[in-house]
């Protein structure tokens, strides 16, 4: 199995500050690496697929980047609806595993 | 558009078999284009993917969950479901069923998610 870690597992900032997540995938995946944003009792959404294709109706303050092993998530003005667990995937090979999540919290 | 609404008991006694069904509306379980996959998360804990199935039946599932999982298809209820047998405690978790789909060709991922159904495993 490809094992995905993120970093870091929790981060605190305000709103209006840049935050970047990270994602590490433990073999080669290539730019099959998908981002998910989940509210708290609610499931999860698809921000981006493919490392860097937003999803249709996702703003454009979220960005993502990378390939082979290494990847991350950029939120570049964090707005108080982007408080949330992120999620990063991969989608590379079965069992498409993902990443232990990343909880953004308001400072 | 294209919805998924989970059902099924929410709790089941330990050595148990959980059974869940993912009804599908707006769409068609029979397109050829998608997997109908299913994707758990223990209360408080992140995301653990099942497996899934296409339209032609044919599965993938998780090696750590492969020996109890059992994925299957209805194309004339447009549903399908999950079977997990011999359950403990640590099968309580938060289901999620969702349509996995080629997104930029040969990209997938899961972009319709249903809201998730709470199986708590006691006796």
């Amino acid at each position: 199995d490809i094992q995905m870690t993120q970093s870091p597992s929790s981060l605190s900032a305000s709103v209006g500050d840049r935050v970047t997540v990270t994602c590490r995938a433990s073999q080669t995946i290539s730019r099959y690496l998908n981002w998910y944003q989940q509210k708290s009792g609610k499931a999860p959404k698809l921000l981006i697929h493919a490392t860097s294709t937003l999803q249709s109706g996702v703003p454009s303050r979220f960005s993502g980047s990378g390939s082979g092993t290494d990847f991350t998530l950029t939120i570049s003005s964090l707005q108080p609806e982007d408080f949330a667990t992120y999620y990063c995937q991969q989608s590379y090979s079965t069992p498409y595993t993902f990443g232990q999540g990343t909880r953004l919290e308001i400072k | 558009q294209v919805q998924l609404q989970e059902s099924g008991p929410g709790l089941v006694k330990p050595s148990e078999t959980l059974s869940l069904t993912c009804t599908v509306s707006g769409g068609s379980v029979s397109s050829g284009s998608y997997f109908w996959s299913w994707i758990r998360q223990p209360p408080g804990k992140g995301l653990d993917w099942i497996g899934y199935i296409d339209y032609s039946g044919s599965t993938n599932y998780s090696p750590s969950l492969k020996s109890r999982v059992t994925i299957s298809i209805d194309m004339s209820k447009n549903q399908f479901s999950l079977k997990l047998s011999s359950v403990t405690a640590a099968d309580t978790a938060m289901y999620y069923c969702a349509r996995r789909s080629f997104l930029t060709g040969s990209y997938t991922a899961c972009d319709i998610w249903g809201q998730g159904t709470m199986v708590t495993v006691s006796s």
